[in-house]
């Protein structure tokens, strides 16, 4: 059964301290991994798509990586508003359902 | 504003009552999705329709929850018999036809009581 795993579940920074949060997945095809920011109370805003295995992308602050069994998202330089909890997803060939992680939980102080 | 818009935002209902939800995607959108969240948890996929057609339903989903899209636009969540357990932000989100980049509303936090 398709499945992903995030850790870890919480992190607190120091502004400026760099960071990476994790995400294992397990799916029968992967037609694409997502990455997403959800503010409290707010729905998922999109951050990233990542299709293969060695691909990156990259947006400010954060970049994210793809292996065949686990993707990374770093956080370069972290500031307080990048606190936030950070969902990883997959879809599946064949389908768009998509399975979420239950998210890291990313607190930055200042 | 263009995103995905979802009304209402909060509903509080008694247990055993029916309850609606609206969700209006992004116009060009043809792929619309619900999913469920509650608190520390990720989106629980529920169902989803590419244009007018149900494509895909969760096993989780009971014969309780329903959903519609007629002509292919906005799309209703219907649950029937609310149950405590069924309080939870419910969430919709769209994606044009490469189907890879899903844009989400705000959603709406149903509390049964």
């Amino acid at each position: 059964e398709d499945q992903v795993t995030q850790s870890p579940e919480a992190l607190r920074l120091q502004e400026g301290e760099s960071s990476s949060l994790n995400c294992s997945y397990t799916v029968s095809g992967l037609r694409g991994l997502f990455w997403y920011r959800q503010d409290p109370g707010k729905g998922p805003e999109f951050l990233f798509t990542l299709y293969s295995a060695g691909e990156e992308k990259e947006k400010e602050r954060l970049k994210a990586t793809l292996t065949k069994k686990e993707s990374f998202l770093h956080i370069t330089a972290p500031k307080p508003e990048d606190s936030a909890t950070y969902l990883c997803a997959v879809q599946a060939e064949g389908g768009f359902k998509t399975i979420f992680g239950a998210g890291t939980r990313l607190f930055v102080k200042a | 504003d263009t995103g995905v818009s979802q009304n209402p935002r909060h509903k509080i209902t008694k247990r055993g009552q029916n309850v609606t939800f609206r969700c209006d995607p992004i116009s060009e959108h043809n792929r619309l999705y619900w999913y469920r969240q509650t608190l520390g948890q990720g989106p629980e996929f529920l169902t989803y329709f590419q244009n007018e057609a149900q494509l895909e339903k969760s096993r989780l989903l009971s014969d309780r929850f329903s959903a519609e899209r007629p002509k292919g636009s906005f799309s209703t969540l219907e649950i029937q018999r609310t149950e405590q357990g069924d309080s939870a932000m419910y969430l919709c989100a769209s994606s044009n036809r490469g189907g890879t980049e899903a844009f989400f509303g705000q959603g709406t936090r149903l509390t049964v009581v």
